[in-house]
């Protein structure tokens, strides 16, 4: 079944304590991306793959890392998480034209 | 960089009823207009999407118009039935769908 997975789908975590997402997606897509949802502000490009070893910085980048070292994995690295991250995160993948998202990750850094 | 202004924030229409989503884009070079659909707790999924070379798209009960002179597009639901109700998502990008700005969601009630 062609799909992109998160894992995990749900995190409660405190500040400063390291964590990262894993996306994962087995339609040999080349494109990668990961949105952040937060209310009344839609959904928003964090940071973006075009193939492996090629990223670039979304629309809201900052404090977040990425890595592209295999075509099927994107996995989304937060460093030092604070409070105004708390949101929802959406990976998703594709080609040219249409994407596919993930289920989610609800994040909660206290 | 690109801005993509949606409205209404809210709409709520009765069942069989049209509705319109209405959205507009900041840089002239985007070329490609999707429509993404989220369910309550669901991930968005693509509903139609149009490219700059293109007036108008349907498929069933919607479509999409694209006006490149005033930088705006919109989407048309005829006939709305109570599983059309879900949160609404126009986008804008330069370069294909793997960098897209989104507007802010419409919250669409079909009503009984």
């Amino acid at each position: 079944e062609a799909q992109v997975t998160q894992n995990p789908r749900y995190l409660i975590t405190v500040t400063g304590k390291k964590l990262t997402v894993t996306c994962s997606q087995n339609m040999n897509h080349e494109y990668m991306s990961w949105y952040r949802q937060d209310p009344g502000l839609g959904l928003r490009q964090i940071y973006y793959s075009m193939n492996v070893e090629v990223t670039d910085k979304g629309d809201v980048p900052e404090g977040y890392k990425v890595s592209r070292k295999e075509k099927r994995n994107f996995p989304l690295i937060l460093e030092s998480p604070s409070p105004n991250q708390t949101s929802l995160y959406f990976c998703a993948s594709g080609g040219d034209y249409e994407q596919y998202f993930g289920p989610g990750t609800r994040l909660t850094v206290t | 960089g690109e801005n993509v202004e949606q409205h209404p924030s809210t709409l709520s229409v009765q069942e069989g009823d049209s509705a319109v989503i209405k959205c507009t884009y900041s840089d002239s070079a985007s070329n490609y207009f999707p429509w993404y659909k989220q369910e309550l707790g669901k991930r968005p999924q693509l509903i139609i999407d149009i490219r700059s070379n293109v007036g108008e798209k349907k498929d069933q009960r919607i479509a999409v118009t694209l006006n490149k002179t005033a930088k705006h597009f919109s989407l048309h639901i005829t006939e709305t039935q109570p599983e059309d109700s879900a949160v609404y998502f126009c986008a804008a990008s330069t370069g294909g769908g793997n960098k897209l700005t989104f507007g802010t969601g419409t919250q669409l009630k079909v009503e009984l």
